[in-house]
């Protein structure tokens, strides 16, 4: 399968717990994006990487909220100290970034629950 | 503020109907216009996209069509089937470096059999 994989599918914490995500980007995109949906939501903007650099973070992304790309890879989305309110699917998007191809592919998204 | 008014909330069709789903936007420097197609528990997948350089683009049984100067553009499902089901979102981007997409709330379609 060569999409965009997200790791876990699902995962339930209890309040104050720390989680982490996993995204693996399509290979050869160079550009990843994470989102938050909450039901019967679209999705929002969180932040962006081109390579390993984090050029934007919204202003949903509190300081509980860290996100990394070491390599140019692979991302992490870290949640600490976890709240209810935290509670919905987190989406990650790659692109390729060239000039002209704009078209985020989406992976199946990590469902959180925070009890 | 909701930068891309999406409607409407919910539709239902007979199968082989053309469901109509509209957006409007008020930024005139957004320059890219996806539509995605999202099932209960998955990821959203990108069904089709236009530029504001034309005025309408077919993929298969999808046709969005766009009205610059109205900051209007619609997305009509031809011969719809069951199978499509699903919510629809809108969402527009502005030029640049980053391309975030600001996305409508969703149209919940059902097609009857």
């Amino acid at each position: 399968d060569t999409g965009v994989s997200q790791d876990p599918r699902h995962k339930i914490t209890k309040r104050g717990q720390n989680v982490t995500f996993r995204c693996d980007p399509i290979s050869e995109h160079n550009r990843l994006y994470w989102y938050r949906q909450t039901l019967g939501q679209g999705p929002e903007f969180l932040t962006y990487f081109q390579n390993e650099a984090q050029l934007e973070k919204s202003r949903l992304l509190s300081d509980r909220f860290s996100a990394e790309r070491p390599k140019g890879s692979f991302s992490t989305l870290e949640i600490q100290r976890t709240e209810q309110g935290d509670s919905a699917m987190y989406l990650c998007a790659s692109s390729w970034g060239l000039a002209g191809d704009y078209e985020q592919y989406f992976g199946p998204g990590t469902r959180l629950t925070v009890t | 503020q909701q930068q891309v008014k999406q409607s409407p909330q919910s539709l239902i069709v007979q199968k082989g109907g053309i469901p109509i789903i509209n957006c409007a936007y008020e930024n005139t420097a957004f320059d890219y216009f996806p539509w995605y197609q999202q099932f209960p528990g998955k990821g959203p997948a990108l069904l089709i996209a236009i530029r504001p350089d034309v005025s309408e683009k077919k993929e298969g049984r999808f046709t969005i069509s766009f009205n610059k100067s109205a900051k209007q553009f619609s997305l009509h499902i031809m011969d719809s089937q069951p199978g499509d089901s699903a919510t629809y979102f809108c969402a527009a981007s502005i030029g640049g470096n980053n391309r975030k997409l600001i996305w409508g709330l969703g149209t919940s379609l059902a097609v009857n059999p």
